[in-house]
């Protein structure tokens, strides 16, 4: 079955500085790569996500990559605000309405 | 938008009683929903698919005799946690697929389970 690795499990920047998260999966039938931002206690929120047929989405300071080929895909933050602060979740599926495999997560400080 | 609820949104029993979750989708029919769960610092584990109208389909080392899933409808799926034990005790999470606003998976809020 799917795998799904993250990394970091922790991430510090500050403020105003760019997070990167970086996860690698090892079905190469995946083909939908969801990033979720979780907080405590609440519902996992979808934040952008990617099909295989492209490399790149963008969506205002948030973008993810993806590389099929080598099974690498990767969430880049810019321009970090305090309510960037959370635990985000990488995430694989067959499709966008198949079960999903979740990272392990990284949990992001934004230092003032 | 689409919204899935979950009932309750948390609960604490004693050991060895059974405890059932439901989740809902409120405003469209889905033919799948999953059920994760979630210890405290760690990641959403899926358990199982739940099939409308059929049987469940478990994940690897998920005791499907001890966590009952029921889909009787369109919109309803139950997640009964049978005789439950303190290592039971987590963060059970659904979703379900709204086909008809392009296939999106929506999340319940949570129900968090305390067994004593």
């Amino acid at each position: 079955g799917e795998n799904v690795e993250q990394h970091p499990s922790t991430l510090s920047v500050q403020e105003g500085d760019s997070a990167v998260i970086k996860c690698t999966y090892s079905d190469s039938a995946s083909n939908y790569f969801p990033w979720y931002k979780q907080e405590l206690g609440k519902r996992p929120q979808l934040i952008i996500d990617i099909r295989s047929n492209v490399g790149e989405k963008k969506d205002q300071r948030i973008a993810v990559t993806l590389n099929k080929t080598a099974k690498h895909f990767s969430l880049h933050i810019t321009e970090t605000q305090p309510e960037d602060s959370a635990v985000y979740f990488c995430a694989a599926s067959l499709n966008r309405d198949d079960k999903i495999i979740f990272g392990k997560g990284t949990r992001l400080h934004i230092l003032p | 938008g689409a919204v899935v609820s979950q009932h309750p949104s948390w609960v604490i029993c004693k050991s060895g009683t059974s405890v059932k979750i439901e989740c809902r989708s409120l405003d469209f029919q889905a033919t799948t929903m999953f059920w994760y769960r979630q210890f405290p610092k760690q990641s959403l584990m899926l358990m199982a698919t739940s099939n409308e109208g059929s049987k469940a389909t478990y994940e690897q080392g998920v005791e499907k005799d001890k966590f009952l899933i029921n889909h009787a409808s369109l919109t309803l799926s139950t997640l009964t946690v049978t005789s439950a034990h303190p290592e039971d005790s987590s963060f059970y999470i659904c979703s379900a697929t709204d086909r008809g606003r392009g296939d999106t998976q929506y999340f319940g809020p949570g129900t968090r389970l305390t067994v004593l």
